[in-house]
């Protein structure tokens, strides 16, 4: 149980191009998923918090507008991002908060896409 | 300074060996996830921790919490090259269901 799958999972683009990267939780509801960007060798940095029904709440330094949040359901948000360039290459990682009871909840992820923006 | 701080930053172990890998927080510790990456892939989930004292394991790895000196432990016992990875800790920063993130510990297993 506990599956996500993000899609795609390897994008080529080109610059000035938009990009949608789509997360599913498969087998359980998530009301909560996370967007992280990943350099080379280095951990997680979150982007966003991503609440279904409501705007994502962007992490400080993450242009909202350049980075497009949609969680139009509760097991699947998308990311956009628009207008892409080359520093924007990089790993996008998704993740979907599946509610424990009394519990802190727990953070499932997707296997990741990786962007290169020629 | 990081808020959560793993030691060691990277670990070669032969196979066989046990190893221990520590997360030690500057903050209460609300949910300590312990989780493993594959270079280019996705996290997954290994245990979470939360209350002082708390030991949970799952094949050949443990994981404690040691709530006094906000810090965890990860063991793995007889080390096998299918535990080479990332390891990656990770705090719940409160009510808002972000965790806070280590740096991750590289372990490589040496045939």
């Amino acid at each position: 149980g506990a599956v996500v799958s993000q899609h795609p999972s390897r994008v080529i683009c080109k610059s000035g191009t938009s990009v949608k990267i789509e997360c599913r939780s498969l087998d359980f509801q998530a009301t909560t998923m996370f967007w992280y960007r990943q350099f080379p060798k280095q951990s997680l940095m979150l982007m966003a918090t991503s609440n279904e029904g409501s705007k994502a709440t962007y992490e400080q330094g993450v242009e909202k507008d350049k980075f497009l949040i949609n969680h139009a359901s509760l097991t699947l948000s998308t990311l956009t991002v628009t207008s892409a360039h080359p520093e924007d290459s990089s790993f996008y990682i998704c993740s979907a908060a599946q509610v424990n009871r009394g519990l802190t909840d727990t953070q499932y992820f997707g296997p990741g896409t990786r962007l290169t923006v020629l | 300074s990081q808020e959560l701080e793993q030691s060691p930053q990277s670990l070669i172990v032969q196979e066989g060996k046990n190893l221990t890998i520590n997360c030690t927080s500057s903050k209460t510790l609300y949910g300590l996830y312990w989780y493993k990456q594959k270079y280019g892939e996705g996290l997954i989930f290994l245990m979470m921790l939360q209350k002082g004292g708390e030991e949970k394991s799952h094949e050949k790895i443990t994981a404690k919490l040691d709530e006094k000196k906000q810090q965890s432990s990860l063991h793995i016992t007889a080390s096998q090259p299918s535990h080479a990875g990332i390891y990656l800790c990770g705090n719940n920063a409160g009510n808002n269901r972000k965790l806070i993130w280590g740096l991750g510990t590289s372990l490589a297993v040496n045939p």
